[in-house]
């Protein structure tokens, strides 16, 4: 089991580009998020998808979109690459019962210059 | 609003000591409470989960407890060693009936000097 995979780990890009961070989980869980965190603030939600097919905004969605391609799969894209989306990216999977854990992966650092 | 306020924000020790971290939260209604482990470089990992009914729960040299009157929640490291240098985040879970949206706290980032 690989768990929670997230690609890439790093990259740097230039204001106004654009990137697809890619996200996979072979846990057969429902549930996956998007998160980014930053110093002294915490992780903060991005987006959510509840299940295959569905997909929810979180605190700080704007300037991203995501995809749910399937169970397994979840990508995040920034359209518009801004300074400001500097972070650190966390997805996270999660079960279906009530008190299960949120399992999450290495984390993508993205630098935009 | 949900909120979860950690403290302290940083925190020195030296190895084989003890520390106590604490949490306060505004989360209703109260579903868990969950303390994450996140190492630098590294995605958060679940130390321990408390549910309402439970007061205190250990794992290894690590102990939670909860107190649902007063919303408070303290993690207790014992005999501290250099790989619980980390940031240590408090996360408490509502009954949403739907979506589990977690609220997290900001964490304590503790550093065990030798």
């Amino acid at each position: 089991n690989a768990g929670v995979t997230q690609t890439p780990k790093f990259q740097v890009l230039k204001t106004g580009q654009s990137m697809t961070l890619q996200c996979a989980q072979d846990m057969n869980h429902n549930s996956m998020y998007w998160y980014r965190q930053d110093p002294g603030m915490g992780l903060r939600l991005i987006y959510y998808s509840a299940s295959e097919g569905t997909t929810d905004k979180g605190e700080v969605p704007n300037g991203y979109n995501v995809s749910r391609l399937n169970k397994r799969e979840f990508s995040l894209r920034l359209e518009s690459a801004a300074p400001s989306q500097t972070s650190v990216y966390f997805c996270a999977s999660r079960g279906q019962s009530n008190y299960n854990e949120q399992f999450f992966g290495p984390g993508t650092r993205l630098t935009v210059l | 609003k949900n909120q979860v306020e950690q403290s302290p924000q940083s925190l020195i020790i030296l190895e084989g000591k003890n520390c106590t971290l604490q949490c306060n939260y505004t989360v209703s209604p109260f579903s868990n409470l969950r303390w994450y482990k996140q190492d630098t470089g590294r995605g958060p990992v679940s130390l321990t989960i408390m549910t309402f009914s439970e007061n205190t729960k250990s794992n290894g040299r690590y102990t939670a407890t909860l107190d649902a009157d007063t919303k408070q929640s303290s993690l207790h490291i014992t005999a501290s060693q250099l790989s619980d240098s980390a940031s240590y985040i408090c996360v408490v879970s509502d009954y949403t009936g739907g979506s589990y949206i977690p609220t997290f706290g900001r964490g304590t980032s503790l550093i065990v000097h030798p």
